[in-house]
């Protein structure tokens, strides 16, 4: 069956460091995917959208990158912030009618 | 642009009681609304997808007959636990597909979540 896997483990950086979360995957070959932030008691909000051509994606401090080869995509927040303290989610879909299928997402803990 | 509201935010109840939980697309009309259910520390599990108009499709071990979805309107769905009881406390997430979406992908936007604690 298809999985989904990102680092349980929480990831503690630095205030102005580069964060770099990791979402693996097996049995699947997504057409596109996602990345979510997702705080505390909150529902997820979307961040990017990568698509299975394409290599790399970015969006002012965020960078996203998807190896199919690899079956793997990398999310980096360069010059984080205590604000990008957060939960984040990866979620790969197929097509517009299609389910999305979320990782168990990383928590994100960066200290001032 | 792109909001979507859940309402209550919080409930408590108790066991054996029905709860409804509300879900509506304040500027935008959705074709497909989406029921998740995630609990601590874990993801977004996909309980159930609903089309304005017409019965919701369930995900494989989801019983359609505790968990009533209705999709009455192209800006409102509901959720109804009925009968809950504590194993139903969890975080019910919805989400909104706008009508004319982008046809490649499934783009949702998610809302704030609904905390269900049954006594």
């Amino acid at each position: 069956s298809q999985k989904i896997e990102q680092n349980s483990e929480a990831l503690n950086i630095q205030e102005g460091k580069t964060a770099t979360l990791t979402c693996n995957y097996t049995n699947y070959s997504p057409a596109y995917l996602q990345w979510y932030r997702q705080d505390p008691g909150r529902g997820p909000v979307f961040l990017l959208l990568i698509r299975e051509n394409e290599k790399e994606k970015r969006k002012e401090r965020l960078k996203v990158t998807f190896d199919t080869t690899l079956k793997q995509s990398l999310f980096h927040i360069t010059a984080s912030q205590p604000a990008d303290s957060a939960t984040y989610l990866c979620a790969l879909g197929k097509g517009a009618g299609n389910m999305l299928t979320f990782g168990g997402g990383t928590r994100l803990m960066v200290k001032p | 642009g792109a909001v979507v509201s859940q309402h209550p935010s919080r409930v408590i109840c108790k066991s054996g009681t029905s709860v409804k939980i509300e879900c509506r697309s304040l500027d935008f009309q959705a074709t497909t609304m989406f029921w998740y259910r995630q609990f601590p520390k874990q993801s977004l599990m996909l309980m159930a997808t609903s089309n304005e108009g017409s019965k919701a499709t369930y995900e494989q071990g989801v019983e359609k007959d505790k968990f009533l979805i209705n999709h009455a309107s192209l800006t409102l769905s509901t959720l109804t636990v009925t009968s809950a009881h504590p194993e139903d406390s969890s975080f019910y997430i919805c989400s909104a597909r706008p009508l004319g979406g982008d046809s490649h992908y499934n783009e949702q936007f998610f809302g704030p979540g609904t905390r269900l604690t049954v006594l």
